[in-house]
């Protein structure tokens, strides 16, 4: 079964640092692998996927991934923080095929410090 | 740019109750899905629902639910019997088939469903 590990439950950053947001997945094949952005009281939003191809991804807001095979990571990064990226970030991972599901991680909270 | 709406906002409900919660997905999008998250809790997977029928659902997805594509643009969750439990965040979501990226899903802001 497929399964998404964010280690990270919150996470503090000074507006302007670089951010660095961690998960680990769990799946028997190459997975479709996303990060959604949920701001309080709102719907979650796709911030960049990953199918195939190149390991590094961009999306959007100034947000990158990289796909790590070996670790089986999908970190999730950004240069420069602004006080407006303080939401909760999810990590999904999603089966090829079937009913398409998506697994979510727990979810880290991002504060960020003006 | 399109995207997936969902009502009520919120609705708050009678344990024993029966509720249906609305979504109108992207109107060329042929895979529709259901999650809920509990406060607190992530997201889970309800169930998926593509060409009229339940593709997969998850062991939450039992006999008090159902979902139904009633015409060309709805796609509804209905829970027969509330129960607390099933006080949660419920979000609609949507995806297009296409060779390259297969279910990149796209979700609504979600209905609150409070059960008192």
């Amino acid at each position: 079964a497929q399964s998404v590990t964010q280690p990270d439950i919150h996470i503090t950053v000074s507006e302007g640092a670089s951010l660095e947001l961690r998960c680990n997945y769990s799946y028997g094949a190459t997975p479709y692998l996303f990060w959604y952005v949920q701001s309080p009281g709102q719907g979650l939003q796709l911030l960049l996927k990953y199918f195939s191809g190149d390991t590094l991804v961009q999306g959007i807001k100034g947000f990158e991934a990289e796909f790590k095979r070996s670790q089986s990571s999908f970190n999730l990064r950004k240069p420069s923080v602004h006080w407006s990226d303080a939401a909760e970030y999810f990590c999904a991972v999603g089966a090829r095929g079937g009913g398409n599901k998506l697994t979510f991680g727990t979810g880290t909270q991002l504060k960020v410090e003006l | 740019e399109p995207e997936v709406t969902q009502t009520p906002s919120h609705q708050v409900t009678q344990m024993g109750q029966e509720v249906i919660l609305r979504c109108v997905p992207i109107s060329n999008h042929l895979y529709f899905y259901w999650y809920r998250q509990i406060l607190g809790q992530k997201v889970e997977f309800l169930v998926s629902f593509y060409n009229n029928e339940i593709s997969e659902k998850s062991e939450i997805f039992d006999d008090q639910f159902s979902v139904e594509r009633p015409d060309g643009s709805n796609f509804t969750l209905k829970i027969r019997s509330t129960k607390l439990e099933d006080s949660a965040m419920y979000f609609c979501a949507s995806s297009a088939p296409s060779d390259r990226v297969p279910y990149e899903q796209y979700f609504g802001p979600g209905t609150r469903l409070t059960v008192t």
